[in-house]
């Protein structure tokens, strides 16, 4: 079984903060790696993905990636209130025709 | 460029009934996946077309639930009967193709409620 693990939280961080999202996987064979936000009652919205070891950055979004480790995280820097989300890993791999499979999200919430 | 688009957004039916749900992918998109959401659960894979083909099926419940996509664009997920653990909302997404930077994008999903 292919897993996909993320603290449930809720994670609470101060408006200006860096927020640190972390993400592990099971199968080793996992090559490309996506964060997605959720909004309440709403879909699922692709932030950022990432396919090789260490760090990609766009805007205030970084995601880092460890595969010796399997480890993905991500990290919002500047917190505003409208992060304030649930944030979904997924993992997909050659084997599954690369089809996401997603953790259970992390909420987080960015405080005034 | 549009999005991908799904119909109903919401649906109430009573146990037992059939209910269909609807998806248009963005257009050239060969890939398009069905997925299943539960309240504080990740998205689950319920069934993923390459073009008209379902090339992964494993974790639908062949029994009530079912899929098409003919001529590999739109695509409709039926479930017939419906039982009360069927609510949840369900989820379609699409992308351009497989590969290393597959990124998959969602419609707005329809929330099944069965009563």
């Amino acid at each position: 079984q292919k897993e996909v693990e993320q603290n449930s939280g809720p994670l609470s961080v101060p408006e200006g903060a860096i927020a640190s999202l972390n993400c592990t996987y099971s199968d080793r064979g996992s090559q490309s790696f996506f964060w997605y936000r959720q909004y309440s009652g709403k879909s699922p919205e692709l932030i950022m993905s990432i396919y090789s070891n260490g760090d990609k950055e766009d805007g205030r979004f970084t995601a880092q990636l460890n595969k010796a480790s399997q480890y993905v995280s991500l990290l919002i820097r500047d917190s505003q209130p409208s992060d304030s989300a649930t944030y979904l890993c997924a993992a997909a791999d050659s084997n599954s025709g690369y089809a996401l499979n997603f953790g259970k999200g992390t909420s987080l919430l960015v405080t005034p | 460029e549009a999005g991908v688009v799904q119909s109903p957004r919401y649906k109430i039916i009573e146990k037992k009934q059939p209910v269909a749900f609807w998806c248009n992918p963005i257009s050239g998109h060969n890939t398009l996946y069905w997925y299943l959401q539960n309240l504080g659960q990740g998205p689950e894979l319920l069934i993923r077309y390459e073009n008209e083909e379902a090339v992964d099926d494993s974790q639908l419940p062949k029994d009530r639930f079912s899929a098409e996509r003919l001529k590999g664009v739109d695509s409709t997920l039926k479930i017939q009967p419906a039982e009360l653990g069927d609510s949840a909302v369900y989820l379609c997404a699409s992308s351009p193709g497989r590969g290393l930077n597959t990124e998959a994008f969602f419609g707005q999903g329809t929330r099944l409620t069965v009563v």
